[in-house]
């Protein structure tokens, strides 16, 4: 199992541009996430989606949008880009919470972005 | 969400133990413990959960307070390779905060050879 992936790896974008951080996971998990990481600090939940066709909103969900058309894929929009978007951003996954709660949840490697 | 508090930093020797304490002092009864870390320039890995009783695996072990409001993550012989900023997080298991993972700001583990 290739486990979770994210591309692109790093990437650059200008005040306004629009892009797609993508993530898959090959072990057919039903809850897929998306964090940002900001210097010095932890973890801050965007948007997750407890299996396909359903998304929910996290902690920091403005300026960005999440769509689950399949089990394996949960790409992250930015509509249009800030300097406050500037950040690290993490994919996970894990297996439906309902089936185990104690679910280990599965982090991909992370796509840093910076906003000019 | 219940929240956890941990100290910012800590630091050990090579090959001694360590043990990472969090209070979690407004766990409610169907939360989960979990712990995670982070090396540098990755992504957080899990490293062990647990609900009442103490857990051990083959990463770390992990003691709960009889009451709950408390917990420790212990590594047995630390390594340089255990260099990393340590989450204790609580995992809901319902209600509006359904599956998700609350990162506080960990505990930055130092290893000295």
């Amino acid at each position: 199992n290739a486990g979770v992936t994210q591309t692109p790896k790093f990437q650059v974008l200008k005040t306004g541009q629009s892009m797609t951080l993508q993530c898959a996971q090959d072990m057919n998990h039903e809850y897929m996430s998306w964090y940002r990481q900001d210097p010095g600090m932890g973890l801050r939940l965007i948007h997750y989606s407890v299996g396909a066709g359903i998304t929910d909103q996290g902690e920091v969900p403005n300026g960005y949008n999440v769509s689950r058309s399949t089990t394996e894929d949960f790409p992250l929009r930015l509509l249009s880009a800030a300097p406050s978007q500037t950040s690290v951003y993490f994919c996970a996954s894990s297996r439906a919470v309902r089936l185990a709660l104690a679910n280990e949840q599965f982090f991909g490697p992370g796509t840093r972005l910076t906003v000019l | 969400d219940a929240k956890t508090t941990q100290p910012n930093s800590m630091e050990s020797n090579e090959e001694e133990p360590v043990h990472l304490p969090c209070n979690h002092s407004t766990i409610s009864g169907t939360d989960y413990i979990h712990w995670y870390r982070q090396l540098p320039s990755q992504g957080p890995e899990y490293v062990i959960h647990g609900l009442t009783s103490n857990v051990n695996n083959r990463m770390a072990s992990l003691a709960i307070a009889e009451d709950r409001k408390s917990s420790t993550l212990i590594l047995h012989r630390a390594t340089l390779r255990d260099a990393a900023v340590y989450y204790c997080i609580l995992r809901a298991a319902g209600g509006t905060s359904y599956g998700k993972l609350t990162f506080g700001q960990g505990t930055i583990l130092t290893v000295h050879p």
